[in-house]
């Protein structure tokens, strides 16, 4: 199966402070990738899909000023959390598409983030 | 609306008993199912992706099968490592997102 990573796989960081998590796809080229967050024992909660070279597209009530989204290249697309406050701890989870002869979504380890 | 239901929420089975759990979805046009498994702490594993019905795939002990209406994971003679959160999916057609199921936690005692 295709590699995606995250970057940290842990962060804290103080109330008020911006923290950056990048997601690579190791061994494909990504058009798309897509920014999750979950809460603990509940499902995946799209934030936003990520299209590389064009603006992001965030789903209703994600703030976009909060949650800056880049996708600058097809390996590489990265989330900001812009003053974070403690009710943004949460895990962040990217995943990627592979497209070709069958169509694939992968996802990346994980960011746990705590603010503090 | 576009919609996924997963059932049961959880299910406690014993080593080497086989079950199956239930994946029903609502799509206006279907590109894709997806199933994946997430252990605690981990991002989701990539399992099946399905694409019409009638559609079978295998991977180990675990069999995905396809309608038109749902989706099913049979799992045989299961381990307790196979124990983890199982998510269904759906890719509208024309939609770049994916629509998920809320999981099913599947227990494997020894």
């Amino acid at each position: 199966g295709a590699v995606v990573s995250q970057h940290p796989s842990w962060v804290i960081c103080k109330s008020g402070t911006s923290v950056k998590i990048e997601c690579r796809s190791l061994d494909f080229q990504a058009t798309t990738m897509f920014w999750y967050r979950q809460f603990p024992k509940q499902s995946l909660m799209l934030m936003a899909t990520s299209n590389e070279g064009s603006k992001a597209t965030y789903e209703q009530g994600v703030e976009k000023d909060k949650f800056l989204i880049n996708h600058a290249s097809l390996t590489l697309s990265t989330l900001t959390v812009t003053s974070a406050h403690p009710e943004d701890s949460s895990f962040y989870i990217c995943s990627a598409d592979r497209e070709g002869r069958e169509y694939e979504q992968y996802f990346g380890p994980g960011t746990r983030l705590t603010v503090t | 609306e576009d919609q996924v239901t997963q059932s049961p929420e959880a299910l406690r089975l014993q080593e080497g008993e086989s079950s199956s759990l239930n994946c029903s979805y609502t799509v206006s046009g279907l590109r894709g199912l997806f199933w994946y498994r997430q252990d605690p702490g981990k991002g989701p594993e990539f399992l099946f992706t399905l694409y019409s019905a009638g559609e079978e795939k295998e991977k180990e002990r675990l069999k995905a099968t396809l309608t038109k209406k749902e989706s099913f994971l049979h799992i045989t003679a299961p381990k307790p490592e196979d124990s983890a959160t199982y998510l269904c999916a759906v890719r509208p057609k024309g939609a770049q997102k994916l629509v998920f199921g809320q999981g099913t936690r599947l227990t494997i005692n020894p």
